[in-house]
């Protein structure tokens, strides 16, 4: 069972629009959530992270957008890059261990 | 300077053979872990080892054995390598029990080819 769900699955954004990238969760005992932006032919890597108590947080063109009540997050690429060209992926952290979306391919046209 | 390494990055092997990846954090993390990356991109834990101590053991066959002599190292030993088992597994490690704020390190993966 996907713990995490994670939408789109691919998304294709001309350069300096905004990209969305949506999850959703329903274990109410998720306390941590982190994005993740990986590269081709590397591991992925933690690009920014919410505690629910926040309802956004912002690190340069990234924004995390929280909503609790609806048990969803999303990411928010502002005026978005080729180079951010890649995988993310969204988590939630439950006990020991974090679960993972399934991932969005983003790819940014120039 | 690497986070954290794994060696070999790519690995082509045939069916039935034995194989093991290793795996090395300089970053004094206590829990480290391995994932396996599909050909969808899903990410799925295997295994987490919290100062050599086996803490989460998903299902997977027990062909995947993993091993930590310390807790800067966890090697993924797999015996009677399937087609199935073709995969980018990850190695990561993270402070404290699992779970810490900060997240994963991962490593750069390793590509496991099975033919």
């Amino acid at each position: 069972q996907q713990q995490v769900k994670q939408s789109p699955q691919s998304l294709i954004v001309q350069k300096g629009g905004i990209s969305i990238i949506n999850c959703a969760y329903e274990n109410t005992a998720f306390d941590y959530f982190p994005w993740y932006q990986q590269f081709p032919g590397k591991g992925p890597a933690l690009l920014i992270a919410i505690r629910p108590d926040v309802s956004e947080k912002k690190e340069g063109r990234f924004t995390i957008s929280f909503n609790k009540s609806a048990k969803q997050f999303s990411l928010h690429i502002m005026d978005s890059q080729p180079g951010d060209s890649a995988t993310y992926f969204c988590a939630a952290r439950g006990g020991n261990q974090f679960y993972f979306g399934t991932g969005t391919s983003l790819t940014v046209i120039p | 300077d690497t986070a954290v390494s794994q060696t070999p990055k790519y690995l082509v092997t045939q069916m039935g053979n034995d194989k093991s990846i290793k795996c090395e954090q300089n970053l004094g993390h206590d829990t480290m872990y391995w994932y396996k990356q599909d050909s969808k991109k899903f990410l799925k834990i295997m295994f987490s080892y919290n100062n050599k101590e086996l803490i989460i053991n998903e299902t997977v066959p027990n062909r995947f054995s993993p091993k930590s002599p310390d807790k800067a190292h966890l090697n993924l030993h797999i015996n009677s390598l399937e087609l199935g088992d073709s995969a980018v597994y990850f190695c990561a490690s993270s402070p404290g029990t699992g779970g810490a704020l900060g997240g994963y390190t991962f490593g750069s993966g390793t590509r496991l080819t099975v033919v």
